[in-house]
């Protein structure tokens, strides 16, 4: 199945500072997923983005699906954005699910 | 307010036990989805439904059943057979499988 990878695994940003995170995937996908988790376990979905550019006030991110990446950028952080950020695939040569990848840890110090 | 609700929030099982995790949406979502989180890492799928009726084994579906005789209601079973059962579940649906997902807010079960 495809395999998906985020990077980096954790990061610790100072409140303001800007950041990416990136998540590859291995195979052409139909569908691609940004998820934030807060602290209680609560996924919240931030992206649905197969393809192409999106922005959500502070948040925006873009898939190169012919170079099988996404990035997730964050700008201006506050700590209320800490938490993990999962990015999940689905291949499109096949009928399977969102696999999703280990997330990156984000951790926002005031 | 549409949503998915998963009860209960906590839920401790002892050993050769089998519990039933319940999930619901009123979103009318066709597809509907459990998956499985582990301390630091991230999810794994354990079935799938895509449409009453019809359902799918994930990646572990070992020791869990489930059931989809409503498009609102998709219960998992988590059966004596499965091993290590102390988890995070979380259940998600789609109004298809090639759009963006929405999750419930959990359950936590650890065995006893």
């Amino acid at each position: 199945g495809i395999q998906v990878e985020q990077s980096p695994p954790d990061l610790i940003l100072q409140e303001g500072a800007n950041s990416t995170l990136r998540c590859n995937f291995s195979d052409s996908v139909n569908n691609l997923q940004w998820f934030h988790q807060n602290p209680w376990g609560q996924l919240i979905n931030l992206f649905y983005i197969p393809s192409g550019t999106k922005q959500n006030g502070r948040l925006s991110a873009t898939t190169v699906a012919t170079e099988r990446y996404s990035l997730l950028y964050i700008s201006s952080s506050q700590t209320t954005d800490s938490g993990v950020y999962f990015c999940a695939a689905a291949s499109s040569g096949s009928a399977r699910q969102l696999t999703f990848g280990s997330g990156t840890q984000l951790t926002v110090l005031p | 307010d549409g949503g998915i609700t998963q009860s209960p929030k906590y839920l401790f099982r002892k050993e050769g036990q089998n519990v039933t995790l319940s999930c619901e949406q009123n979103l009318n979502h066709d597809a509907m989805y459990w998956y499985r989180q582990d301390p630091g890492q991230g999810l794994r799928l354990i079935y799938y439904s895509q449409i009453v009726n019809d359902f799918q084994k994930g990646d572990i579906a070992e020791g869990y059943s489930v059931s989809r005789e409503k498009k609102e209601s998709f219960p998992l079973t988590v059966t004596s057979a499965q091993k290590n059962p102390t988890a995070f579940y979380l259940c998600a649906s789609s109004i298809q499988s090639a759009y963006g997902y929405t999750f419930g807010s959990g359950t936590r079960l650890t065995v006893v």
